[in-house]
């Protein structure tokens, strides 16, 4: 069965500094989405990729899938406190994702320090 | 441990009818259940977040009196779609999560298909 791997596991950065978020697949991604947890919280949709060699960005945040679409990563550049919460990998188990089968790493939990 | 079961996981129905759809976490207590829909080929979209003895949070845009949530208890949500129409036709998901942590665990997911 399809897997996906998350590292770091947990994160711990000054603000301003840069970090990437890193997910990996036992598979052929289909569809890949990010997603950022509050504690408390549902998860919040950051961004989807599809195509391999995409590339995204939402204010500061970049996400990558590489042309084998095997892995994708999370970029955050400058973070800010804002930034901390729980980022989660997220994936379609077939092709399209009409069977609307999903997986997901166990998350990085991303703390910034003032 | 920390799994989470949805019934049913597959539901066809006719238009205007009104479908239910359990939450339960198997092995421990979740005093918050999130539910989520997801469109083919697009994202989970948070529809609200269900806390144990009160009332659910419904994110904006989901219509509160159409989808019914009532959690019970530390272990069951329930969603129920009132009068269904085909634009209801979607994948549910839901996910607890673990008193004092902030770990979700995600349920298979129910398949509802309105005709």
């Amino acid at each position: 069965s399809q897997e996906l791997e998350q590292s770091p596991q947990s994160l711990i950065v000054q603000e301003g500094k840069n970090l990437t978020i890193n997910c990996t697949s036992s598979k052929t991604l289909y569809g890949l989405y990010w997603y950022k947890q509050k504690y408390g919280e549902g998860l919040i949709f950051l961004m989807m990729l599809q195509k391999g060699g995409e590339e995204k960005s939402h204010e500061k945040i970049t996400a990558k899938l590489d042309e084998k679409k095997q892995q994708s990563s999370l970029h955050i550049t400058a973070s800010q406190p804002s930034h901390a919460g729980i980022y989660l990998c997220g994936a379609d188990t077939d092709y399209g994702g009409s069977q609307g089968n999903l997986i997901f790493g166990k998350g990085t939990k991303l703390s910034v320090k003032p | 441990g920390a799994v989470v079961s949805q019934h049913p996981s597959w539901v066809i129905c006719k238009s205007g009818t009104s479908v239910k759809i359990e939450c339960r976490s198997l092995d421990f207590q979740a005093t918050t259940m999130f539910w989520y829909r997801q469109f083919p080929k697009q994202s989970l979209m948070l529809m609200a977040t269900s806390n144990e003895g009160s009332k659910a949070t419904y994110e904006q845009g989901v219509e509160k009196d159409k989808f019914l949530i009532n959690h019970a208890s530390l272990t069951l949500s329930t969603l129920t779609v009132t009068s269904a129409h085909p634009e209801d036709s979607s994948f549910y998901i839901c996910s607890a999560s673990l008193v004092g942590t902030d770990t979700q665990y995600f349920g298979p997911g129910t398949r509802l298909t309105v005709l």
